[in-house]
C-alpha cells in the first residue's frame, strides 16, 4: 500500500537555525498538509496545501514557516529561525480528494528537537 | 468551529477485555469522523471513518465505532484487546481540514 514518507525521522537543531522538513505525499495525492504534536498535546493543524498555493493555514503558521512543493514529488516545511517552542512531532499528510470524508494519509513523522 | 473531545484521558483495560473510548463532536451538519491510532513512535493510522449511512462502522484490527446523532457521540469499541492495541485514540473530525481531540491513551495489562 501506498505510504507518505518522512525524512528525518529525528533531527536536533540549535535555536536560530533553519530547518526543513521533507515529505513524500502519495503519488496521486493532490492536497498536501502538516500537523505538528507537541509532546503530551494534541496533534494540531498547521497547513494545507493545494494547486501549488497555501489553502488554509493555522494562526501557529506565522511568517517563520513556509512550505514548498519544488518537484513533482516533495513536500516541504521550513522553519526559518527555530526557537525551543518548534520542538515538537511534525506529521505531512496527504489525500486524493477535498470530497468530505476522505481520509487523510499521514507519515511517521519527525522529531524536532531545538536546543 | 468543529471540534471533537475525548473526555478520557488515560484508560488502562485487561487484555482480553472489552474496551470503549468516548468521543463527543460539535458539528452543525452531519459530521465527517474519524478514529486514528499512534502506537509509540509512528505514524497516525486511520482505523475507521464515518460520514453518512449505516451508524455502526467497522474498521481495521477489530474496532468499530458507532455514530450517535442524539448523543453527538461516536464512541470506539473493540470487544477484545490485545496487548498490542496500546497506543494513543484520536477521534477527529473533518472540516476541510482535520481537527482532532486531546486523544485517550491506551494501556493493557496483562
Amino acid at each position: 500500500e501506498p505510504e507518505v514518507t518522512q525524512t528525518p525521522s529525528h533531527q536536533v537543531t540549535q535555536m536560530g537555525q533553519e530547518v526543513i522538513l521533507r515529505c513524500v505525499p502519495i503519488s496521486n495525492h493532490l492536497y498536501f498538509y502538516w500537523y505538528r504534536q507537541i509532546l503530551g498535546q494534541k496533534v494540531e493543524f498547521l497547513v494545507s496545501f493545494y494547486n501549488n498555493e497555501i489553502s488554509e493555514k493555522s494562526e501557529i503558521f506565522d511568517d517563520q514557516f513556509s512550505v514548498e512543493r519544488p518537484d513533482g514529488s516533495n513536500f516541504t516545511l521550513k522553519i526559518r529561525s527555530t526557537k525551543l517552542e518548534d520542538s515538537a512531532m511534525y506529521f505531512c499528510a496527504s489525500k486524493l480528494s477535498d470530497a468530505g470524508g476522505s481520509p487523510l494519509h499521514f507519515g511517521n513523522g519527525t522529531r524536532l528537537t531545538v536546543t | 468551529a468543529q471540534s471533537v473531545t475525548q473526555p478520557d484521558i488515560h484508560i488502562t483495560v485487561s487484555e482480553g477485555a472489552s474496551l470503549e473510548l468516548r468521543c463527543n463532536y460539535s458539528y452543525g451538519a452531519t459530521p465527517y469522523l474519524f478514529w486514528y491510532v499512534q502506537s509509540p513512535g509512528q505514524g497516525l493510522q486511520l482505523l475507521l471513518k464515518y460520514f453518512s449511512g449505516d451508524t455502526l462502522v467497522q474498521g481495521i484490527k477489530g474496532f468499530e465505532a458507532e455514530f450517535k446523532r442524539s448523543q453527538s457521540s461516536f464512541n470506539l469499541r473493540k470487544p477484545s484487546v490485545h496487548w498490542s492495541d496500546a497506543a494513543e485514540y484520536f477521534c477527529a473530525v473533518d472540516d476541510y481540514k482535520l481537527s482532532f481531540g486531546a486523544g485517550t491513551t491506551v494501556t493493557v495489562r496483562a
